[in-house]
């Protein structure tokens, strides 16, 4: 069964990197169908889309946040990741990792992790 | 970035009402538009993409509309199932951008 999984700390402290895991199972990071995708939702908050990102080239960063992100895919592991450096409390959120296809027809998130709960604070 | 505007913010409704949520896009996305069903504790989950197209497995009561800007999602008649909050999203441009959301909530 397809299904994607993200890991990493629940709790990171202010100034610090924020570092997140998402495994793919079932399928493979390898597609050339789709972009692998990062998306946050503060609390009581709506979504924010951060990063999409093929295997091997075509990353696109939100804007507002890209001068603070790095990301990458592990096709050994069979997963991606995200890093968010200098974190605030503005990073609280829900992380979710998603798959949207790389056609327009084909665009939206069609499949999500169950999220990742991650609060900055000291 | 386009900005999403999505209205109301709320709707109070109750079962086998008829439900319309609006999105308005800050400028044209043609029709790369999708909507999204998310319940509390739960990631999103796509009901409708391409403006107009259902997702399999998603029940036929759900049907959207639009081109250009203006984009609707309809309920033709409310279930117990469909409390949730429901999101707009385009995908025509980057940075893909979502609306603020619409709570279903039961009158």
């Amino acid at each position: 069964q397809l299904q994607l999984q993200e890991s990493g700390p629940g709790l990171v402290k202010p100034s610090e990197t924020l570092s997140l895991t998402c495994n793919l199972s079932g399928g493979s990071v390898t597609s050339s169908s789709h972009y692998w995708a990062w998306i946050r939702q503060a609390p009581g908050r709506g979504l924010e889309w951060i990063a999409n990102m093929f295997h091997y080239e075509s990353t696109y960063y939100n804007p507002s946040l890209k001068s603070r992100i790095a990301t990458s895919v592990d096709t050994s592991k069979n997963q991606f990741s995200l890093n968010l450096t200098s974190v605030t409390a503005a990073d609280t959120a829900v992380y979710y990792c998603a798959r949207r296809g790389t056609t327009l027809n084909y665009g939206s998130f069609d499949l999500w992790g169950q999220g990742v709960m991650v609060t900055v604070s000291s | 970035d386009i900005q999403m505007t999505q209205s109301p913010s709320t709707v109070s409704a109750s079962v086998g009402d008829r439900v319309t949520v609006t999105c308005r896009a800050s400028q044209s996305i043609s029709y790369w538009m999708a909507w999204y069903q998310q319940k509390p504790g739960k990631a999103p989950k796509v009901l409708i993409s391409k403006a107009t197209s259902l997702e399999s497995g998603v029940p036929s009561r759900f049907s959207g509309s639009g081109f250009g800007t203006d984009f609707t999602l309809t309920i033709s008649s409310l279930q117990p199932d469909d409390f949730a909050t429901y999101f707009c999203q385009q995908y025509n441009s980057y940075p893909l951008t979502f609306g603020g959301g619409t709570r279903v909530e039961i009158k």
